[in-house]
């Protein structure tokens, strides 16, 4: 079963936009919790990462919100252009570094 | 992509044929992994390696099998290659709790 549950499949917003991406977790084990990009045909990039001390984090256009208590967290990228469209993975990781990802959200941004 | 690189970077086989990925790192990383990617699942881990020689299963290890004999190199064999297993497998090295990925490998098993 997915340990990581991602939404939206998918998300079509105009430039200028801001896309929210959302995910929940179960396993109260997990401790960090990164954000990666992917371009077609290249492999994921890391693009932010959180750990559940802190409820938000910033880096550029990129935020991360985090609840704790209801164990989800969610991804807003501010001011969206076409070149953020690609497909965004959450992921959650225990101490042992067992990361597991979400399914994915494919992302456009129509210009 | 952090230094990593994976050979083929596209592969064609047939059912039943033996097939072995490669996977080499420059970042002196100690960890590596190899991943799946299918469309709906994500990223699902199928063996990782905590040092030379040293490698330990992942979620979805049936069907495959790894080596380490260098720090550098990390390989993936499929030993008897099956439709099931076509995929784009991806690579990856960590270092602190971030992990860098390859560029992957498109695998079709006809």
């Amino acid at each position: 079963q997915q340990q990581v549950k991602q939404s939206p499949q998918s998300l079509i917003v105009q430039k200028g936009g801001i896309p929210i991406i959302n995910c929940a977790y179960e396993n109260t084990a997990f401790d960090y919790f990164p954000w990666y990009q992917q371009f077609p045909g290249k492999g994921p990039a890391l693009l932010i990462a959180i750990r559940p001390d802190v409820s938000e984090k910033k880096e550029g256009r990129f935020t991360i919100s985090f609840n704790k208590s209801a164990k989800q967290f969610s991804l807003h990228i501010m001011d969206s252009q076409p070149g953020d469209s690609a497909t965004y993975f959450c992921a959650a990781s225990t101490v042992h570094n067992d990361m597991r990802f979400g399914a994915g959200t494919r992302l456009t941004v129509k210009p | 992509d952090a230094g990593i690189t994976q050979s083929p970077r596209h592969k064609v086989t047939e059912t039943g044929t033996p097939v072995t990925l490669r996977c080499h790192q420059t970042e002196n990383h100690r960890y590596m992994y190899w991943y799946r990617q299918d469309p709906g699942h994500g990223l699902r881990l199928i063996h990782y390696s905590y040092g030379v020689k040293d490698t330990d299963k992942g979620e979805v290890s049936d069907g495959y099998s790894v080596s380490r004999s260098k720090t550098e190199d990390f390989l993936l064999t499929l030993e008897s290659a099956t439709s099931s297993q076509t995929s784009v497998y991806f690579c990856a090295t960590r270092e602190g709790r971030e992990q860098y990925f390859g560029p992957g490998t498109r695998l079709t098993v006809t």
